[in-house]
């Protein structure tokens, strides 16, 4: 079984630019999740993907945005970064469906944007 | 709303003594609480979770927490601490209800010092 994967693993871009980051869920899960944490902050949820459907949305402006694939994969997109964006993005995926709520997420390892 | 309050950003303790980190939930609803673990560089591990099963869990590594609804409180606990115990922790409940069920909401964090 194999867990869930991030790429890259750290990024430096420029504010004004644009980001893409990627995420593969673990093995039979349909849900992904993306978290932002700044440095010495917990996660804060950006929005949850089920099934390829956005599933609920954090309190996030609209230049987040993401995507699921038909393998349940998901990119996250930030547009115009700002200074602020420099944080530590975290994928989690966990098995959606019933009782939603209670389901253990996995999460994997990060990807550490700066914006310069 | 459902919202965590993790008491004390830091803790140190030395080799052998007991580890208390301390957790309070807010929900108008039964939660669902975790505890995970963010070694330096890595993403979060689940340590455990409460999902309204018995109030008194236990996880991997020695640890556990107890649910006490009375006192919306759900501290993690470990006997006797190692020094592989030192990393950061975190306290989240999952949303269960509204419109993306599943969510988790954390804890700012507390950092857990072992001292030789």
């Amino acid at each position: 079984e194999t867990g869930v994967t991030q790429s890259p693993t750290h990024l430096i871009k420029t504010r004004g630019q644009q980001v893409t980051l990627r995420c593969s869920s673990q093995s039979g899960h349909n849900t992904v999740s993306w978290y932002q944490q700044a440095l010495g902050q917990g996660p804060q949820f950006i929005f949850q993907y089920y099934r390829e459907e956005e599933n609920g949305r954090g309190n996030f402006p609209p230049r987040f945005s993401g995507l699921q694939f038909p393998n349940y994969s998901s990119e996250l997109n930030v547009n115009a970064l700002e200074l602020d964006d420099s944080a530590l993005y975290l994928c989690a995926s966990s098995l959606g469906g019933g009782g939603m709520a209670k389901n253990i997420q996995y999460f994997g390892a990060g990807t550490r944007l700066s914006v310069l | 709303a459902q919202s965590v309050t993790q008491l004390g950003s830091h803790v140190s303790v030395s080799e052998g003594a007991l580890v208390l980190l301390r957790c309070n939930y807010s929900s108008s609803v039964p939660p669902y609480l975790f505890w995970y673990v963010q070694y330096p560089n890595q993403g979060l591990q689940l340590l455990l979770k409460y999902t309204s099963a018995a109030t008194l869990v236990k996880g991997i590594n020695g640890f556990e927490a107890e649910f006490k609804k009375s006192e919306t409180s759900f501290h993690l606990t470990k006997p006797s601490a190692h020094m592989s115990d030192a990393a950061e922790y975190f306290c989240a409940v999952s949303a269960n209800y509204g419109g993306s069920q599943g969510n988790l909401i954390f804890g700012k964090g507390t950092k857990l010092s072992v001292k030789p």
